[in-house]
């Protein structure tokens, strides 16, 4: 089977740039999730989806936002780039919205520099 | 605010030996602690997950003790292998509610032959 799968892999932008992410969640999975991966940090949050509704939204701008199209698969927007969203883009999906049975299965991720 | 503290930045480990990692949250809300395993171009990918109702949880190699009084929970790799090799995160989460993981800063493990 297909794990989460993510596009592109790596991209190149300029500042005040805008930039879409793509992401196909694993077949079944109805809860995608996107965290930003800085060089050398953690993951962090930035929106989770469930069933197309935004059911959590991390510390970011409002020049980041996201959406769930009806199969599942989910778009990242990022508006006016700064150099400080240069970073890993990592989407990941789940069976459920939340539980301690089910676990997030995330992508290789999306590359974002921003020059 | 860095709601969940990891430790050490990095490890280095001989084959055979254990690698030891600790976390410490202040969240009191967060009911679910797992750790990742990231390699090089790859997404994190689940190691092992406690529940805070438990003090520890063993699978094969790996094993997570947790201490709910003073917010720590650690994770213990025995017998580590030159694949152990990588990044780990500690990280929560208020599970009943959300997968909206809080993650460490990562420990860069590298176990030497």
């Amino acid at each position: 089977d297909a794990g989460v799968t993510q596009s592109p892999t790596h991209l190149i932008k300029t500042r005040g740039q805008h930039v879409t992410l793509r992401c196909s969640p694993i077949s079944g999975h109805k809860s995608v999730s996107w965290y930003q991966q800085v060089l050398g940090q953690g993951p962090q949050f930035i929106f989770q989806y469930y069933e197309k509704e935004e059911r959590g939204r991390g510390n970011f701008p409002d020049r980041f936002s996201a959406r769930q199209f009806p199969n599942y698969s989910s778009e990242l927007n990022v508006n006016a780039l700064l150099l400080g969203d240069s970073a890993l883009y990592l989407c990941a999906s789940s069976l459920r919205l939340a539980g301690f049975s089910g676990e997030l299965f995330f992508g290789e991720g999306s590359r974002l520099t921003v020059l | 605010q860095q709601q969940v503290k990891q430790s050490p930045q990095s490890l280095i480990v001989q084959k055979g030996g254990i690698s030891i990692i600790n976390c410490a949250y202040e969240n009191t809300a967060f009911d679910y602690f797992p750790w990742y395993q990231q390699f090089p171009g790859k997404g994190p990918a689940l190691l092992i997950a406690i529940r805070p109702d438990v003090s520890e949880k063993k699978e094969g190699r790996f094993t997570i003790s947790f201490n709910k009084s003073a917010k720590q929970f650690s994770l213990h790799i025995m017998d580590s292998q030159p694949g152990d090799s990588a990044t780990y995160f500690c990280a929560a989460s208020g599970a009943a509610g959300s997968y909206q993981l809080t993650f460490g800063k990562g420990t860069k493990l590298s176990v030497i032959p």
